[in-house]
């Protein structure tokens, strides 16, 4: 069966380290993911996107790659900050549509 | 200004009751959907309009009815609610259909509580 995904539990990190969320699939050959931001009580947010044939892409803080042999993308944020708290979606492109992860939520203490 | 506004942000109901959420956007987008996204956080596509036409229709309880009256707008409608509809839902958009790769952009969503 088709599945993506998120770690559930939360990740916790001190503030000025690096967070590492990982998006695993199984089952489905997309053309591009998407990372987006979600915070309590509002929608996602676009951050990234990244194609199949791009190993990595980056913006400003955020570092996102994409193994389509290992079926995995890993969504990175350098010198985090407690304003990064929040939950982290990724989204793959499948069939016309974009399906998404359950999220992981990160927690950074000051 | 708002990108993309949903109304109301919150809808309380008994079951067996229609209700209605409006959904607007001013990008100038040509491609809206509604989301579910239940109490374990999972956002699901429910349906899609490019350019007031239906392109996706998950399988979703026809008693679920999305109507576009124009390009900026995208409502749904819901028949008959029963409890498992309650949940918070989205609307965005994005100017491409999704195969485009592009950005999608969500409005607040509304939080519906059947009871």
């Amino acid at each position: 069966s088709q599945k993506i995904e998120q770690n559930s539990e939360a990740l916790n990190i001190q503030e000025g380290k690096t967070a590492t969320l990982t998006c695993n699939y199984t089952n489905y050959s997309p053309a591009y993911l998407q990372w987006y931001r979600q915070d309590p009580g509002r929608g996602p947010v676009f951050l990234l996107l990244i194609r199949e044939n791009e190993k990595e892409k980056r913006k400003e803080r955020l570092k996102v790659t994409f193994d389509t042999t290992l079926k995995q993308s890993l969504f990175h944020i350098t010198a985090s900050q407690p304003a990064d708290s929040a939950t982290y979606l990724c989204a793959l492109f499948s069939f016309q549509k974009l399906v998404f992860g359950t999220g992981t939520r990160l927690l950074v203490s000051p | 200004d708002t990108a993309v506004s949903q109304t109301p942000k919150y809808l309380v109901t008994q079951m067996g009751n229609d209700k209605s959420i409006k959904c607007e956007q001013n990008l100038g987008h040509d491609t809206m959907y509604w989301y579910k996204q239940d109490s374990k956080k999972f956002l699901k596509i429910m349906f899609s309009y490019n350019n007031k036409e239906l392109i996706i229709n998950e399988t979703v309880p026809n008693r679920f009815s999305p109507k576009s009256p124009d390009k900026a707008h995208l409502n749904l409608h819901i028949n008959s609610l029963e409890l498992g509809d309650s949940a918070v839902y989205f609307c965005a958009s994005s100017q491409d259909p999704p195969g485009g790769g592009g950005t999608q952009y969500f409005g607040p969503g509304t939080r519906l509580t059947v009871l």
